[in-house]
């Protein structure tokens, strides 16, 4: 069965960046249909969608992260990365992989299984 | 951006009973909705997709159904493991959106 693991720094400081990989098993993300993703859940917004990418290369972002989210792949290690950068305490979350699921079109799919999640603070 | 509103936000129920829990999105989706479940400290699971199909391995317990702007969620006789937090998700439009979530309570 397909699993997923967050992994990456806990602590961020106010203005850098925060990096996440997630480790994939069960599946291989540079085959097949699905694309993957990052999902994140704060108390103060609930459940937002950050991002996904398929192994063409093909990445579609939330408009309200765009310029500061990238998302990448390291197929020989079957895992994809999250960078968001110029973070501020907003940006506090757990943070989610997941493997998506398709929806009327590729940029807006479900997400089926996710990672256990990691909570990521940003503080000085 | 769709806007998905769930109501009510906190639900008490004894074990047994049968809950149902709204989403309503701000326009329409027609059937492009999900359904989760999330316990404290865990991911949230797929539960129903397409507004009212279930996921395998699922408890027939659980049910989905509605179309255009409002869906609802059943459980028809709630076990002590159903006792979560339960999210909707749109996906007809970009970007995808959720719902602020239903805690179910045990009461």
């Amino acid at each position: 069965q397909v699993q997923l693991k967050e992994s990456g720094p806990r602590l961020v400081k106010p203005s850098e960046a925060l990096s996440l990989t997630c480790s994939v098993s069960g599946s291989s993300i540079s085959t097949g249909v699905h694309y993957w993703g990052w999902i994140r859940q704060s108390p103060g917004k609930g459940l937002e969608w950050i991002g996904s990418m398929f192994h063409s290369g093909s990445t579609y972002y939330n408009l309200s992260l765009k310029s500061r989210v990238t998302i990448s792949m390291d197929t020989s290690k079957n895992q994809f990365s999250l960078r968001l950068s110029s973070v501020t305490a907003a940006d506090t979350a757990v943070y989610y992989c997941a493997r998506t699921r398709p929806g009327v079109v590729p940029e807006t799919p479900f997400f089926d299984p996710w990672g256990q999640g990691t909570l990521v603070t940003v503080s000085s | 951006d769709i806007q998905m509103t769930q109501s009510p936000s906190t639900l008490s129920a004894f074990v047994g009973d049968r809950v149902t829990i709204t989403c309503r999105a701000s326009q329409s989706i027609s059937k492009w909705l999900a359904w989760y479940q999330q316990k404290p400290g865990k991911a949230p699971k797929l539960l129903i997709y397409k507004a009212s199909i279930l996921e395998s391995g699922v408890p027939s317990r659980f049910s989905g159904s509605g179309s255009g702007t409002e869906f609802t969620l059943t459980i028809s006789r709630l076990q002590p493991d159903d006792f979560a937090t339960y999210h909707c998700q749109q996906y007809d439009s970009f970007p995808s959106s959720f719902g602020q979530g239903t805690k179910l309570e045990i009461k």
